[in-house]
């Protein structure tokens, strides 16, 4: 079975700080792993997604994370918080041999203090 | 190209009532999906369609109903709204191909049960 851990339901940071986003999975068969974000009031958007190219993914606006297999964790990054960056998070699991249900995590909001 | 649309944006109900939440996508995307959002709790899949002429339940399907008519709408139904329904809809489609593909969302629908 699938499952998604994001290990804070709320983080904060100062803006110019470094965001870490955690997230750990749990899945029977290789998994697809992706990060959306959801700005208050909107859909959802796509970050990144890993999709075992690469272990290192770079997304938009400067975020990255990193597929990392013996610790089943796929932590979002980004060097230096911006304003704009202050949204809900969400880390979300597709198995390759099972792709017609999605898992999503409960979600991180994250805060940027000026 | 709009992607994926959903209307009502806004809808309030009172117990009892019966409505369709509108999803289409001009993608020529074969799976398409609803969900529900609620605090704390990301996104639950309620049903999911890997094609026209096919539907099948995701994790919270109580209460709801779907058809698959065509392959670019696919409508959500509440059969007789009941308060704990009240939530923030979003309707996703994706390629059908593989588990690499992320899904992409509608604006929601925001629903009150009274």
């Amino acid at each position: 079975a699938q499952s998604v851990t994001q290990l804070d339901s709320h983080v904060s940071v100062s803006e110019g700080t470094p965001v870490l986003l955690r997230c750990n999975y749990s899945s029977s068969y290789s998994p697809s792993l992706f990060w959306y974000v959801q700005h208050p009031n909107k859909g959802l958007q796509l970050l990144l997604k890993y999709t075992s190219a690469a272990t290192l993914v770079k997304g938009i606006n400067g975020f990255e994370a990193e597929f990392k297999k013996s610790e089943t964790s796929f932590h979002l990054t980004k060097p230096s918080a911006h304003m704009s960056d202050a949204a809900e998070y969400f880390c979300v699991v597709r198995t390759k041999t099972s792709y017609d249900k999605v898992i999503f995590g409960p979600g991180t909001s994250l805060s940027v203090i000026p | 190209n709009a992607g994926v649309t959903q209307t009502p944006k806004f809808q309030v109900l009172k117990t009892g009532q019966s409505m369709t939440l509108q999803c289409a996508q001009d993608m020529n995307h074969e799976y398409m999906s609803w969900y529900r959002q609620d605090p704390g709790m990301g996104l639950r899949l309620i049903h999911y369609s890997v094609g026209a002429g096919i539907t099948d339940q995701g994790e919270v399907p109580n209460g709801y109903n779907v058809s698959r008519s065509t392959t670019e709408d696919f409508p959500l139904r509440l059969l007789s709204a009941a308060p704990s329904q009240t939530s923030v809809y979003f309707c996703a489609s994706s390629p059908r191909q593989g588990a690499y593909n992320e899904q992409f969302f509608g604006p929601g629908t925001r629903l009150t049960v009274l």
